[in-house]
């Protein structure tokens, strides 16, 4: 149960698009159309902000949307708002029957 | 309202265990799998085991398999999560989460979290 790669920081500027990637394998990211993305604010609980690949949750604004090519996942953020910088995990469910996060990546607002 | 709201947490030594619940209100428990997730101080998220709307199907992180069990009482709307043997690196937060609709359509709804530290 190797987690998903996650890079560890991604940066942007207000008003511009940031692309998170979340690698996998074809037992997991490759394997189903279960990939979610979380927001995670400090000291706060994680907020489901995609899912199955690239559904988004009622009340989740359209500049996030989700995508997967092959044993690789992607969160893009469009329109950069100070309010995005957060932690983003992303998650898939695997062959094995369990889940699995990716490590983490911070997104800094410039 | 979904509500999830954890309990249990606290600081125990190596070895000891330790019982977390989650009371859960707002929908139908029986009806949905549910699950815990925890998170080191600092770190990113861990999935640590899943357990069906009626109990009879679970699964779990190879780091915990064995020592933690997870269990639900639809009768009370709670879930359990029992930890064994418990070591240092399982100091974390430890999260219950729902799914959105289906097991595996993320996590929509959380608790607040509570603080289980394994120090001596």
């Amino acid at each position: 149960q190797s987690a998903l790669t996650q890079p560890a920081s991604v940066s942007g500027s207000p008003g511009q698009s940031i692309t998170i990637s979340c690698t996998g394998t074809s037992s997991d990211v490759g394997a189903y159309n279960f990939v979610s993305w979380y927001q995670q604010h400090p000291g706060k609980a994680p907020k489901l902000m995609i899912y199955e690949v690239s559904n988004r949750p009622s009340g989740v604004s359209n500049r996030f949307s989700g995508s997967k090519s092959g044993n690789t996942a992607s969160l893009t953020i469009s329109g950069l708002q100070a309010e995005d910088e957060a932690d983003y995990y992303c998650s898939s469910y695997t062959s094995s029957s369990t889940r699995v996060f990716g490590g983490g990546t911070k997104l800094t607002v410039l | 309202e979904v509500q999830l709201l954890e309990s249990g947490g606290g600081l125990v030594q190596p070895g000891e265990s330790l019982r977390v619940s989650c009371a859960a209100s707002g929908f139908s428990f029986s009806s949905y799998a549910m699950s815990w997730v925890r998170q080191a101080p600092g770190k990113g998220l861990e999935w640590v085991s899943t357990i069906s709307g009626s109990g009879g199907s679970t699964n779990y992180a190879d780091s915990v398999r064995g020592r933690f069990t997870i269990s639900r009482d639809n009768s009370k709307n709670t879930l359990y999560v029992r930890l064994n043997s418990l070591r240092a690196e399982d100091t974390a937060v430890y999260y219950c989460a729902r799914p959105f609709y289906h097991d595996n359509s993320g996590y929509y709804w959380w608790g607040q979290g509570t603080l289980v530290t394994v120090s001596s």
